[in-house]
């Protein structure tokens, strides 16, 4: 167990649809980032949240969103659902949101498919 | 900016044999480089990592890569590889930024090890 929780583990939806991806960090995390990772596109970052904040912004589509909450756990909506939107959804916790950091702690993952 | 190149998305080894799993990046700032294995169904794991200091770094299962700045390398190698090996491997970069910047990990495509008996 890495300390950092993603649920649900395995999701199935169908086109159209909305789902939301929930991440817990480790305790005393600040930072959790989302990441996708496909066949085709690999490890593919999306966005950060530090304390609340978005920090960064990567490859994430406009029908995506995500949100961290006071207790620092974080959300990761899909909107509009299309087929090539199935993937592996990882979360990551990190201590700091800049300057120095060694590493962060991922989750298992959330593997979505969209039929 | 940052980059990773992973040279070979699928290596073959025998049981024994050395392992050598090559990783360039590319950084306009200070790389602080890492390691992650993935095994099938899994997240990812943190191999070893380096970030200032000695450019030799140990990591956990017998793992460990040099960072080279003139070559812009970050090798992972294992004396004798072990059945259990057999998994994904990513190179990482970040940079060392300062002052509240995002510290985002950008990984490399990945290098699937096979590890045969």
């Amino acid at each position: 167990d890495s300390g950092v929780t993603q649920t649900p583990k395995h999701l199935i939806t169908a086109t159209g649809q909305r789902v939301t991806l929930r991440c817990s960090p480790r305790s005393g995390d600040l930072s959790v980032y989302w990441y996708q990772q496909s066949l085709d596109q690999g490890l593919q970052f999306l966005i950060q949240y530090y304390n609340g904040e978005e920090r960064a912004k990567g490859n994430i589509l406009e029908r995506f969103s995500a949100q961290q909450f006071p207790d620092l756990h974080s959300e990761l909506n899909l909107s509009s659902l299309e087929l090539g939107d199935s993937a592996l959804y990882f979360c990551a916790s990190s201590a700091a949101g800049g300057g120095i950091d060694y590493g962060y702690t991922f989750g298992s993952g959330t593997r979505l498919t969209v039929v | 900016a940052q980059s990773v190149t992973q040279l070979g998305s699928h290596v073959s080894v025998s049981e024994g044999a050395l392992v050598l799993l090559r990783c360039n990046y590319s950084s306009s700032v200070p790389p602080y480089l890492f390691w992650y294995v993935q095994y099938p169904n899994q997240g990812l794991q943190l191999l070893l990592k380096y970030t200032t200091g000695a450019t030799l770094v140990k990591g956990i299962n017998g793992f460990e890569a040099e960072f080279k700045k003139s070559e812009t390398s970050f090798h992972l190698t294992k004396p004798s590889a072990h059945m259990s090996d057999a998994a994904e491997y990513f190179c990482a970069v970040t940079g060392a930024y300062y002052g509240g910047a995002t510290n985002k990990l950008i990984f490399g495509t990945g290098t699937l090890l096979a590890v045969q008996p």
